[in-house]
């Protein structure tokens, strides 16, 4: 089942924060965030595994609350460049091998000058 | 320069015509996946490799198939079953279970 993914889209001016939400109604065993360009490939974000840790990447960092089955994604201080569209994808744990990543909707970022 | 290569980027295709899409790693990952992007969705997955000469449906299999006779490449090919084949398709792959996967630059796929 599809994790889901709010806000559907968000305008920010530069240098303002937001927060983007990834729900899962599974249990969950990672998180993975990409950011998507317009017409291009996603790139790799980071990647949180079950233990409620927090990664950061420059001024993105991200969280994951396994027992909500639950992830949110920083961004500080935006800048032009984070925009684009953000895809959480979800991983099921699983003893029996790789399991596939389910990915949301996705969330489109504009930041405006 | 290693990364995942997709060919063409755009590719038309008469209706009823069954296309071969080209995905090629020389990251010499083990898993190999490709998914379907429509405007203004997510990335769903339609099959997975994790090792050659084996593979696993995705969510959205249906008039699709795939091969994995090498360990860098994993084509797909789109028959003339899949009902609405119009779609951006990206390949990717994966040093491992859980790890990051990278993606290659995609295929746009119109059917006329």
């Amino acid at each position: 089942q599809q994790p889901v993914q709010s806000p559907q889209a968000v305008i920010l001016r530069e240098g303002e924060d937001a927060v983007i939400n990834c729900s899962s109604s599974k249990a969950l065993y990672s998180v993975h965030w990409y950011r998507q360009k317009h017409g291009e490939a996603p790139v790799f974000l980071m990647i949180l595994l079950k233990g409620g840790e927090q990664k950061g990447h420059e001024k993105i960092s991200a969280s994951f609350n396994e027992k909500k089955q639950q992830s949110s994604l920083y961004l500080t201080a935006s800048q032009l460049s984070y925009s684009g569209t953000y895809f959480c994808g979800t991983q099921a744990p699983s003893n029996f091998g790789n399991e596939k990543l389910t990915f949301g909707t996705g969330t489109r970022l504009t930041i405006i000058p | 320069d290693g990364g995942i290569t997709q060919s063409p980027k755009y590719l038309f295709r008469k209706e009823g015509q069954n296309v071969t899409l080209s995905c090629e790693q020389n990251l010499n990952h083990d898993a190999m996946y490709w998914y379907r992007q429509d405007p203004g969705q997510g990335l769903r997955l339609i099959y997975y490799s994790q090792i050659v000469n084996d593979f696993q449906k995705g969510d959205i299999a249906e008039g699709y198939s795939v091969s994995r006779e090498k360990k860098e490449s994993f084509p797909l090919t789109v028959t003339s079953a899949q009902k609405n084949p119009t779609a951006f398709y990206l390949c990717a792959s994966s040093i491992m279970r859980h790890n990051e996967q990278f993606f290659g630059p995609g295929t746009r796929l119109t059917v006329l």
